[in-house]
């Protein structure tokens, strides 16, 4: 069966400071990998989605960025974080378009 | 881009009795609406999902309704039980129309009432 990673489970960064968080799903081969944020008491707001290698596209602009190594790892990054990016994030894989997706259990980012 | 509308933000409802809770969708080319519910602090956890070629799906005590014309769908649990207490949030997508990924509605925290 099909298996998401995600880590570190909490974070607490200063402002300014860089950010990488890892997503890696097991079980399936070229699945459709997201990135959500969800601010506290808030609704899911999709941040960047990768259907295959190297390809990332953007929902929002903002100093996150993603990138995709290899098939089924998916990295969100920021070089200088700020206190707005304070969220819970959620990464999420399916098995292509229209399929259902499925998240993994999240990193609570806070921004100190 | 689509845009979701979720109400209510907040139902309380007795135990036994059932709840029901809609969103509406902009896009109209939209045509996968799942519905997740999320424990506190927990992941969502996809519960049920509709697509625009069917018109009702059930599942055990939870049940879905899309109306396609008026852009509305609907979650309805029957039998509410404490565990069902929780947030749900419903979506939209459209996998045809070169994006993916599911545009979500603010939530709504279902509290069952013993």
């Amino acid at each position: 069966s099909q298996t998401i990673h995600q880590w570190p489970a909490t974070l607490v960064q200063p402002v300014g400071s860089p950010l990488s968080l890892e997503c890696t799903v097991e079980g399936t081969s070229n699945p459709n990998l997201y990135w959500y944020r969800q601010a506290a008491g808030r609704g899911l707001q999709l941040l960047f989605y990768s259907v295959g290698i190297g390809q990332i596209s953007s929902e929002v602009p903002q100093n996150l960025s993603a990138s995709r190594p290899q098939d089924r790892q998916f990295i969100l990054s920021s070089k200088k974080l700020l206190l707005s990016d304070s969220g819970f994030y959620l990464c999420a894989w399916s098995g292509g378009w229209g399929q259902p997706q499925h998240f993994g259990d999240g990193t609570r980012l806070s921004i100190l | 881009g689509e845009n979701v509308e979720q109400h209510p933000s907040t139902l309380s409802v007795q135990e036994g009795d059932s709840a029901v809770i809609k969103c509406t969708y902009s896009d109209s080319a939209s045509n996968y609406f799942p519905w997740y519910k999320q424990e506190l602090g927990k992941r969502p956890q996809l519960i049920i999902d509709i697509r625009s070629n069917v018109g009702e799906k059930k599942d055990q005590r939870i049940a879905v309704t899309l109306n396609k014309t008026a852009k509305h769908f609907s979650l309805h649990i029957t039998e509410t039980q404490p565990e069902d207490s929780a947030v749900y949030f419903c979506a939209a997508s459209n996998s045809g129309g070169g994006a993916d990924g599911l545009t979500f509605g603010k939530g709504t925290h279902l509290i069952i009432q013993p």
